[in-house]
């Protein structure tokens, strides 16, 4: 299975700040995903982010609030941008375990808290 | 409509005891994936177990097995012999488009709160 580690492990952030959230995997991916879950709730993908090419968003997430990075096939990073309590949540990066579609990792989840 | 459907409020079993956690799905691709997680309370996710649409026989692994109905299109998740480090929240999920590959989003259920009574 891929090792998936994330930085910070948790973050308290003052309203209207940024927040950058790094993900780092022991072996090189094709994709990497950001999920959001928000508090009680399920995970939801936030975007998609394939080295070398603009990251893709879904529905309700846009590149000015989430701006992703992936200069590598190890390592990328999500901002949350101009936090405001909503953003109060988990955000989780994840993998497709290379050609094997049938097995997606998860790294720990970083924790935000927005006051 | 939802895509993943987790229904139980929250699930009780005595240690030692088989539990199923329920999950029913929507979608009218051929192709697709079903995935189920483990979420303890440190909130990592931990795969757990993968059943294909196409697979003749219902996934195991060690204690999960997952009890796939395709025409009914469920995919209920077995723990047997439930431990104490089983209590955690249970998560449901679905790949489409499976074959090609160029859809690897995963959809989530609600997520099912399991407790292990000792």
């Amino acid at each position: 299975s891929a090792v998936i580690s994330q930085k910070p492990s948790r973050d308290i952030c003052q309203r209207g700040t940024s927040l950058t959230i790094q993900c780092q995997v022991d072996s090189q991916v094709t994709m990497m995903f950001w999920y959001r879950q928000q508090p009680g709730q399920s995970l939801t993908l936030i975007a998609t982010a394939n080295q070398g090419s603009e990251a893709t968003y879904e529905s309700g997430f846009v590149i000015d609030k989430f701006p992703i990075s992936r200069p590598n096939l190890t390592f990328s990073t999500l901002t949350v941008s101009n936090m405001s309590p909503e953003d109060s949540s988990i955000y989780l990066c994840s993998v497709d375990h290379g050609g094997r579609p049938n097995e997606q990792f998860f790294g720990p989840g970083t924790r935000l808290t927005v006051l | 409509a939802q895509k993943i459907t987790q229904t139980q409020p929250g699930m009780f079993v005595q240690e030692k005891e088989a539990v199923t956690l329920d999950c029913t799905y929507d979608t009218s691709d051929p192709s697709y994936g079903l995935f189920w997680y483990k979420q303890p309370s440190s909130g990592e996710m931990i795969f757990l177990i993968y059943q294909g649409s196409y697979d003749q026989q219902n996934a195991t692994e060690g204690r999960y097995s997952l009890n796939f109905q395709k025409a009914r299109k469920s995919a209920n998740l077995v723990i047997s012999a439930s431990q104490l480090g089983d209590s955690a929240m249970y998560f449901c999920a679905m790949r489409e488009d499976f074959l090609t590959g160029a859809n690897s989003k995963l959809t989530f259920g609600k997520g099912i709160t399991l407790s292990v009574r000792p």
